[in-house]
């Protein structure tokens, strides 16, 4: 069965980078579009990055646009979001998502949460 | 960039009884529109695709319609279950991928 398992959160101060990882496993991950969906603490759904199957193209909401990078291995079925330069306002559940192939997300991990505090 | 409004913020009803959650987007986005439902502690689940087609595992008592800007999720018959939040999501490319704020549906 498709699996997303997400890691890397933590508490982390103001201006300061974090790596998350979603280990895929289930399906075939270097077939699938990847995302990045962030939920603040008691707020809705905001999507963060995307990034295509093979890794070639990348798309970002302009709230982490220059600060995040989206990344993948798809040797290891492994999608990264590299966090630079984090505010108080990416404090946030970090979820992970898989792409059905028509932009919706079909699948999703049971996130990882990121405090940004000093 | 694409707005989503939904509405009622909060609704509250009976099991048994039917739901209705409307969402509306600032501009035209086709059929291009998604359903998600969030327990507390869970993540999303995707429920509608594409305006009014199900996902996979999802009953039947959840219907979609709509096109163009208006779109309505129902709950034909509501079970305890289905006491959540609920979501709509549009994508007109991967460039404009947004949500809507949200409905919670609670027991009354």
């Amino acid at each position: 069965q498709v699996q997303l398992v997400e890691s890397g959160g933590g508490v982390v101060q103001p201006g300061r980078s974090l790596r998350l990882s979603c280990a895929a496993s289930g399906f075939s991950f270097s077939s699938y579009a990847m995302h990045w969906v962030r939920q603040a603490p008691g707020k809705g759904l905001e999507w963060v990055a995307v990034i295509s199957y093979d890794g070639t193209s990348q798309y970002y909401a302009d709230s982490v646009k220059g600060r995040f990078t989206i990344s993948r291995d798809n040797s290891k079925n492994t999608l990264y979001l590299q966090m630079n330069s984090l505010k108080a306002e990416d404090t946030a559940m970090y979820y992970c998502a898989r792409d059905d192939s028509a932009y919706y997300f079909d699948y999703w991990g049971q996130g990882t949460l990121v405090t940004v505090s000093s | 960039e694409i707005l989503l409004t939904q509405s009622p913020a909060t609704l509250s009803l009976s099991p048994g009884e039917r739901a209705t959650l409307s969402c509306r987007a600032s501009q035209s986005v086709s059929s291009y529109l998604a359903w998600y439902q969030q327990k507390p502690g869970q993540a999303p689940r995707l429920l509608i695709y594409e305006a009014s087609n199900r996902a996979t595992g999802i009953p039947a008592r959840f219907s979609g319609s709509g096109t163009g800007a208006d779109f309505t999720l129902t709950i034909s018959s509501l079970e305890p279950a289905d006491f959540a939040v609920y979501y709509c999501q549009q994508r007109t490319n991967w460039h404009s991928v947004t949500f809507g704020q949200g409905t919670r549906l609670e027991i009354k």
